[in-house]
Parts: structure tokens; C-alpha cells; sequence
């Protein structure tokens, strides 16, 4: 069975900090995808990323970076300067590739980043 | 502007009256499918459609339905409702249904089940 850890439940740092957020997966099949997620306080699900396990690169999109290790099974989540607006609930999530499944997510448990002024 | 809405986005009923929540995706998406997002059980899948007139069980599907007769639309219904389905509902799409596609999410549903 597949499963997402997202050990920090919490997380609060002042504005322009750096933050990283921790994610690590666990799944049996070599073809599966990851993703970020970003819940701000009006409650809806923005998509981040998408990132497939055949494809280890680091990306890179303005303050936001992540860092994919397949030797870590992890996919962890970076916001350089950190801003007021960056305030949110982050979920990382695992997709299998099923054709019986389709594109089911398994969540995370998210992690409350808060960045103060 | 492509988007998945969702219907009511705010909603409190009664136990037992039924109730349906809309969903409906401008894509042109194959798969779509139903979470809900409750405390300390974080997001968890209802339901899932693979293509028209073909959907199934998620993790959670007790007490609820579903169907897909259009592409586009996607609705949970709810027969009786009862407190424990007091939840944050969202409603996703993904162009591909073979796995591993972007699902993207509508704005939430908030139930409240007295």
C-alpha cells in the first residue's frame, strides 16, 4: 500500500526566511508520480508540482523549489523568502500508475506553514 | 477559464433528507472523482469515475453515491445523510484515466449534517 509522511504538522517562520517542507513516500511499483499541494485559508486545493518518478531533476519555479530523491524516497518542498501570502496548509501526494485506478491520490497530512510579518 | 465547480459551496441539512452536490469540469477530463477532507484523517476518496457510465468505490464510499452520465458532470449524492458526513467535500478532474495525471480540485463543498 501506498503512503505519504509529512512529519511536520507545523511549521512557523518570520517573513524572508527560507522554509523547507518534508515529504516522504512509500510504494511498492518503480512508476508513480508525486505532487505538491497548497491549501490557503479560503480552503480550496492549488496544484504546485507534478513529478514523476522516472525523472529525479530538480525544479525550480521563482521561490518555490523541490528536491526529489529516489534513494531517500523523499520530495521535499522549499520556499526561498519566504512572504505573508505563502501562508497555507501543503500537501504532498502519491499517485500510482493504475489503468484499473485511474489517478487516485494518497495525501499527506499536510504541513500549516505561517509566515509572520 | 478551464475549472471544476462544485455546488453548493456551503450547505447544512438535516439527517436523513437527501442531498446532491454538483460537479462539473470544462476540460474535457476523463477521470474525476470525489474526496472529502476531514481533521486528523486528512483527504481521503469517495469515488472515482474512469469515463462515462464507469465509476467506483474510493476508500470511503459508505453512504454515498455517485454517477456519470455526462463527461463533464460528476454529482455525490448523499441518500441520508448523518453527522458523520459533516465534511470539507472536493470534487477533482484529470485528463488522463490511466494514473499519474494532474487531478486539478474545485473550490470545496462545506457540509454540515445536524
Amino acid at each position: 500500500a501506498q503512503k505519504v509522511t509529512q512529519a511536520q504538522t507545523e511549521i512557523s517562520v518570520v517573513e524572508k526566511e527560507d522554509v523547507t517542507l518534508d515529504c516522504v513516500y512509500e510504494t511498492r511499483d518503480t512508476t508513480y508520480y508525486l505532487f505538491w499541494y497548497k491549501q490557503p485559508p479560503s480552503g480550496e486545493l492549488v496544484f504546485l508540482i507534478r513529478r514523476n518518478s522516472f525523472d529525479e531533476q530538480n525544479e525550480i519555479s521563482g521561490r518555490y523549489s523541490w528536491n526529489f530523491q529516489k534513494s531517500t524516497s523523499s520530495f521535499n518542498f522549499t520556499i526561498t523568502a519566504s512572504q505573508v501570502v505563502d501562508s497555507a496548509v501543503y500537501f504532498c501526494a502519491l499517485s500510482e500508475a493504475r489503468e484499473t485506478s485511474g489517478s487516485r491520490l494518497t495525501f499527506g497530512e499536510g504541513t500549516q506553514l505561517t509566515v509572520n510579518p | 477559464e478551464a475549472q471544476v465547480t462544485q455546488n453548493p459551496r456551503y450547505l447544512i441539512t438535516v439527517t436523513g433528507k437527501k442531498l446532491t452536490v454538483t460537479c462539473s469540469q470544462n476540460m474535457n477530463h476523463e477521470y474525476m472523482s470525489w474526496y472529502r477532507q476531514d481533521p486528523g484523517l486528512g483527504l481521503r476518496q469517495i469515488y472515482y469515475s474512469m469515463n462515462v457510465e464507469v465509476t467506483d468505490k474510493g476508500d470511503v464510499p459508505e453512504g454515498y453515491k455517485v454517477s456519470r452520465k455526462e463527461k463533464r458532470n460528476f454529482p455525490l449524492i448523499l441518500e441520508s445523510p448523518s453527522p458523520n458526513q459533516t465534511s470539507l467535500y472536493f470534487c477533482a478532474s484529470s485528463f488522463s484515466a490511466r494514473g499519474g495525471g494532474t487531478q486539478y480540485f474545485g473550490p470545496g463543498t462545506r457540509l454540515l449534517v445536524l
